[in-house]
C-alpha cells in the first residue's frame, strides 16, 4: 500500500517563505505531485515531479528526494490569497491509468 | 479549465436509498476517477475507469459501484445509502499525456 505523511497545519506571514513537506512509502512509484485546495473548492494541479530535484513555477518550487522518499513544497512571497489547503500525492501506475495516493493536506493560513 | 461538471451539487437522502452522482466530461479523456474527501483523510480514490466499461476498484470501494458506458460520462452509484457515506465526492479526469488530474466541483452528500 501507500502512505504520505504531511503536517496538518502550518502558518505564515504575508511576504514570507514557507516550506510543506511530505515524505511517502509506497510501491510503483513514478513522481511526487502538489495539489491546492481553496476552501468549498475543488483540488488544482501545482506541479508534478518525477525526478530528483527541485521544479520551480513562479513563486511556487517542488522539490523531489526519490532516496529519501521526501519531497516539498515552497511558496515564496505569500500572500493572503496562498490560504488553502495543499496535498501531496504518489503517482503509481496500477494496470491502466495514472493513480493518485493523496496525503492528508496541510491546511496553510497567511496572516498579514 | 478543463470541462468537468458533476451532478447534483448538493443532495441529502435517508439511510438505506440508492444514489447515483454524475460525472460528465467534454474533454474526451481516457482516465476518470471517483474521490471522496473527508476532514483529516485527504482524498480517497473510490473507484476509476481507463476507458469505455473498463473500471477497477480504488482503497475504498466497498459500497459503491461504477459504470461507463460512454468516454464522457462516469456514474457512481451507492446502492444502499449510509450514513458514513456522508461526505464530498469529487469526480477527475486524466490522460496518458498529462501528469495532472482534473477535477470537477464536487458534490456534497449527506446521509441522514
Amino acid at each position: 500500500g501507500q502512505s504520505l505523511e504531511q503536517p496538518s497545519e502550518v502558518t505564515a506571514v504575508e511576504g514570507a517563505i514557507v516550506q510543506i513537506n511530505c515524505t511517502y512509502q509506497t510501491s510503483g512509484f513514478y513522481g511526487l505531485s502538489w495539489y491546492q485546495q481553496h476552501d468549498g473548492g475543488a483540488p488544482t494541479f501545482l506541479s508534478y515531479n518525477a525526478l530528483d530535484g527541485l521544479e520551480e513555477t513562479g513563486r511556487f518550487s517542488s522539490f523531489l528526494s526519490r532516496s529519501d522518499s521526501y519531497g516539498y513544497l515552497l511558496l515564496q512571497e505569500l500572500q493572503m490569497k496562498d490560504s488553502a489547503s495543499y496535498f501531496c500525492a504518489v503517482r503509481v501506475a496500477k494496470n491502466a491509468g495514472n493513480m493518485l495516493t493523496f496525503g492528508g493536506g496541510t491546511r496553510l493560513m497567511v496572516k498579514p | 479549465d478543463a470541462g468537468i461538471t458533476q451532478s447534483p451539487r448538493h443532495k441529502v437522502t435517508e439511510t438505506g436509498t440508492p444514489v447515483t452522482l454524475r460525472c460528465h466530461q467534454t474533454e474526451n479523456h481516457r482516465y476518470m476517477y471517483w474521490y471522496r474527501q473527508d476532514p483529516g483523510h485527504g482524498l480517497r480514490l473510490i473507484h476509476y475507469s481507463y476507458g469505455v466499461k473498463d473500471t477497477d476498484k480504488g482503497e475504498v470501494s466497498d459500497g459503491y459501484s461504477v459504470s461507463r458506458s460512454k468516454t464522457e460520462d462516469f456514474l457512481l452509484t451507492l446502492e444502499s445509502a449510509t450514513s458514513s457515506q456522508t461526505s464530498v465526492y469529487f469526480c477527475a479526469i486524466g490522460s496518458s499525456s498529462y501528469n495532472e488530474q482534473f477535477f470537477g466541483p464536487g458534490t456534497r452528500l449527506t446521509v441522514l
